[in-house]
């Protein structure tokens, strides 16, 4: 079975820190993704990226950023967290454009 | 631009009776259509998908529906049972990019 792993169920951080929320994936996938849900307005891509050291930007990268050094691993960044940045963040995997697998999600909460 | 949306947020089916789940979209270039699951605590689930030159395509116990000439898409589970209790996503994938675009979701709620 694939499994991708977010490093963190619950995070709770400080206005203005730097974040760093972990993804991992264990199936050898070309495709990684980040999103945040929120609730009445679904899903929302943050980030995605095709391989190793590339990245794209979804729909709403305002505030974000990613880092992917190895193709397992890829790290979604909040340069200085704020409370609009309070959300379900999940990530994601797929070598198939339409079959995407997902993390369990990390809920951040910014205070 | 590019939208998916649905119908309903939330949907009431008797145990054992037949879902219908609605999604209309926007982007007629979109190459690709989807579903998944998310039930709860849980990330979404691929459910199935069904590329735009089709109309019909059958999974166990699903089969979705894609209605090009109004822009329509919609997911059937068949005999609806208690595990089906989740919320449901379209989504859909545009044909110059590797991204899948979702829709807002629809709440399925069991009865017993």
């Amino acid at each position: 079975d694939v499994k991708v792993t977010q490093s963190s169920r619950y995070l709770v951080k400080r206005t203005g820190e730097k974040v760093f929320l972990e993804c991992v994936q264990d199936m050898d996938h070309e495709n990684m993704f980040w999103y945040r849900q929120d609730p009445g307005l679904g899903l929302r891509l943050i980030y995605f990226s095709y391989d190793v050291k590339m990245k794209e930007k979804g729909d709403i990268p305002e505030g974000y950023s990613v880092s992917r050094e190895k193709k397992e691993r890829f790290s979604l960044i909040l340069e200085s967290a704020s409370t609009n940045q309070t959300s379900m963040y999940l990530c994601a995997s797929s070598t198939r454009i339409t079959e995407a697998f997902f993390g369990q999600g990390t809920r951040l909460t910014v205070v | 631009g590019e939208s998916v949306g649905l119908h309903l947020p939330t949907l009431s089916v008797q145990e054992g009776d037949n879902s219908i789940i609605n999604c209309a979209y926007s982007n007629s270039a979109s190459d690709y259509f989807i579903w998944y699951k998310q039930e709860s605590g849980k990330g979404p689930q691929f459910i199935i998908d069904i590329r735009s030159n089709m109309d019909k395509r059958q999974g166990q116990r699903v089969t979705v529906l894609l209605n090009k000439t109004v822009k329509h898409l919609s997911l059937q589970i068949a005999a609806t049972q208690p595990g089906d209790s989740a919320v449901y996503f379209c989504a859909e994938s545009p044909n110059r990019d590797d991204k899948i675009i979702f829709g807002k979701g629809t709440r399925l709620h069991i009865l017993p």
